[in-house]
This record gives C-alpha cells, sequence and structure tokens, in this order.
C-alpha cells in the first residue's frame, strides 16, 4: 500500500529554473525521506526530515516538512538536465520491531531540458 | 566504499519455475532490505533482515522468501513463478535496523517472466 502521494505526477522544466515536488502521507510519521531514481536503477537517498524538524537543506536542494498538514515538499534549485529523475518520498513509522516501515509514494517523474 | 550489488542484473524464467537472487551490503552494514518495483504498484516492501533474522515483512504471498548469512549477504526466493512477478527487484542496506538510517541501493535485477 501507497502511504505517499506525490504531485504533481511528471513535471518538464528548462535548465535552470527551479522544481517543486509535493508529497501528501495520511499517518503519522517518524521521519521523511527523499529519494532520486535514473531510470531502471537504484534509488539514490537525498535527504532524511526527521518529525520535529520544519526545514532542511543539502546543497541545491530544500525539504519542508509540515506534520500537521501531513505534507512534505523538495525544491531543487537552478536545475540541471543531470537532475531528470523519477524522485520519491518514503515515509518511515515505527512502533518497534516489526511494525517498522519505510513507505514509498507514487513518485514524481521530473524531465530537466537543456 | 563498495556499494550495494545486486546479481544477477537481468533474469529471464518461465512462469512455475523459481527464481534467487543474491544481494551483498555496503561492508558493515547489517540490516537488508527487498522491495519491488512495477509501473502498476510502484514500490512495494517486501521484507527486511538484519543479524539474519527477518524483521519486517510485506504483504507478499509465501511464494516471496528470503534469508540472510552471517556476512550479511541476503538471498531472495521466488518460487511457482507468475507473469505478474515480473518487475524490478531492488536490495537495500543500512546500518541499522528500522527506518531511521538512509536506505542504500542496489541498481536491481530486472525479471521478466514469460
Amino acid at each position: 500500500s501507497q502511504q505517499g502521494e506525490e504531485d504533481p505526477q511528471a513535471l518538464s522544466i528548462q535548465e535552470g529554473e527551479n522544481a517543486t515536488m509535493n508529497c501528501s502521507y495520511k499517518t503519522s510519521i517518524n521521519n521523511l525521506q527523499w529519494y532520486r531514481q535514473n531510470s531502471g536503477r537504484g534509488l539514490v537517498h537525498l535527504i532524511l526530515i526527521r518529525s520535529n524538524e520544519r526545514e532542511k537543506h543539502s546543497g541545491r536542494l530544500r525539504v519542508t516538512l509540515d506534520t500537521s498538514k501531513k505534507s512534505s515538499s523538495l525544491l531543487i534549485t537552478a536545475s540541471r538536465a543531470a537532475d531528470t529523475a523519477s524522485y520519491f518520498c518514503a515515509t518511515a513509522t515505527w512502533g518497534g520491531g516489526a511494525t517498522n516501515k519505510l513507505i514509498f509514494g507514487t513518485g514524481t517523474l521530473l524531465a530537466v531540458q537543456p | 566504499k563498495a556499494g550495494v550489488t545486486q546479481t544477477p542484473r537481468y533474469l529471464i524464467k518461465t512462469r512455475g519455475q523459481q527464481v534467487t537472487l543474491s544481494c551483498s551490503p555496503i561492508s558493515g552494514h547489517r540490516s537488508v532490505s527487498w522491495y519491488q518495483q512495477t509501473p502498476g504498484q510502484g514500490l512495494q516492501f517486501l521484507f527486511e533482515y538484519f543479524s539474519e533474522t527477518q524483521r519486517n515483512k510485506g504483504n507478499f504471498p509465501g511464494r516471496f522468501s528470503g534469508r540472510q548469512f552471517s556476512n550479511s549477504r541476503s538471498e531472495m526466493n521466488v518460487s511457482t513463478l507468475e507473469l505478474g512477478d515480473s518487475a524490478l527487484y531492488l536490495c537495500a542496506s543500512s546500518l541499522d535496523t528500522g527506518v531511521g538510517s538512509p536506505l542504500h541501493f542496489g541498481n536491481g535485477t530486472r525479471l521478466t517472466v514469460t
């Protein structure tokens, strides 16, 4: 089952523009993670933001988390053609032991045109 | 450090056969998780192993099984293959069990069932 729903499903922008992707989820979480996947390859971890954090930065990436709205956003600034990939949010919930889960969203396909 | 290695990269099998996929985690990582990725269902969690013990399991039939060895290497097995098992199978390792640490993914095994 999917916990996170990402919006938009697909996004096409020009190099140099900013890209914003949103993730909404349904249940309380302990942390939220963003991953990137290039076509047909494995996922690469980008950022982990804990439930008590509101914003986090890593290079050209900025992630926000609003637990009251159960939503997160990923902003990529000054995009490059190499940023073309699918981006997934993943919500982490744990209650101990076998209930630990990392559930991935549906993904946003980002295309950056040179 | 070498990344997560999955073998084989591609596999073609016939309905009714069984298949074994292999995953070597990053050195020092004791947790290995498996995911199935399909266009229709997205990324679905299969199971997680930590120190040779299955710690968590997703909602897949018993035909899907796995194990972890003392060196943290993991295998997953799918018996009595069905057409719907065609997917990209991703293995991910992390330092600790649970979902507090980022996952490091391999490039996957592309399984095609004919």
